[in-house]
């Protein structure tokens, strides 16, 4: 079955322009979890989403980040201005359950690039 | 903030060696400990998992060993393969309701042949 996908892999921007992050979970899974991924480093929470609603932000770096899940699928990240710092992997998670802890199924990554 | 460690950083092995790789915590409130494979290009994906109740886990080649007193856990690969070279990362979950990952920094596995 289709895994959870994520669009696109590569993204290079020009500090201060904005991007957006696009992830399709597995269908009918109902959390959903954003992760940064720096450079030879472990993933780090930015936030999580039951359906559509987000209940955990506080792993957003700054309030430049943005993310949404309207109809509780298809989640888009989106960072307002771009800076450097901001150059990572992004990561989509998707689990079956909402509440416990459930095996997270990740895509692949965004790769963004900000010059 | 670094609440789960781990080492080494990378690792070289020869092919049917059994690398071990380290993970400490500091915060209790953690109560399940998943541990990723990841390849180039690819997300993490889960390996194998173990609860605080249980000091040891294995599935196939692939064991963890927990001690919930020191706060530590590891993850040995017995008779390892050029095919397991890879980043593992160790995770804990706990203290929120919905399964949030606190991952390590990762270790690089290379299996030589």
């Amino acid at each position: 079955g289709a895994g959870v996908s994520q669009s696109p892999r590569y993204k290079v921007a020009k500090r201060g322009q904005d991007v957006a992050l696009r992830c399709d979970p597995i269908s009918g899974h109902v959390s959903l979890f954003w992760y940064q991924q720096a450079l030879g480093q472990g993933p780090e929470f930015l936030t999580y989403f039951q359906n559509e609603a987000q209940l955990d932000k506080s792993g957003l770096p700054s309030d430049r980040f943005f993310a949404e899940r309207p109809e509780g699928s298809v989640s888009t990240l989106k960072i307002q201005r771009t800076q450097q710092e901001d150059s990572a992997v992004y990561l989509c998670a998707s689990s079956f359950r909402g509440p416990g802890a459930d095996t997270q199924y990740f895509g692949p990554g965004t790769r963004l690039t900000v010059l | 903030q670094q609440q789960v460690k781990q080492s080494p950083q990378s690792l070289i092995v020869q092919k049917g060696g059994i690398p071990i790789i380290n993970c400490a915590y500091e915060n209790t409130a953690f109560d399940y400990f998943p541990w990723y494979q990841q390849f180039p290009g690819k997300g993490p994906a889960l390996l194998i998992a173990i609860r605080p109740d249980v000091s040891e886990k294995k599935e196939g080649r692939f064991t963890i060993s927990f001690n919930k007193s020191a706060k530590q856990f590891s993850l040995h690969i017995m008779d390892s393969q050029p095919g397991d070279s890879a980043t593992y990362f160790c995770a804990a979950v706990g203290g929120t309701s919905y399964g949030k990952l606190t991952f390590g920094q990762g270790t690089i596995l290379t299996v030589h042949p």
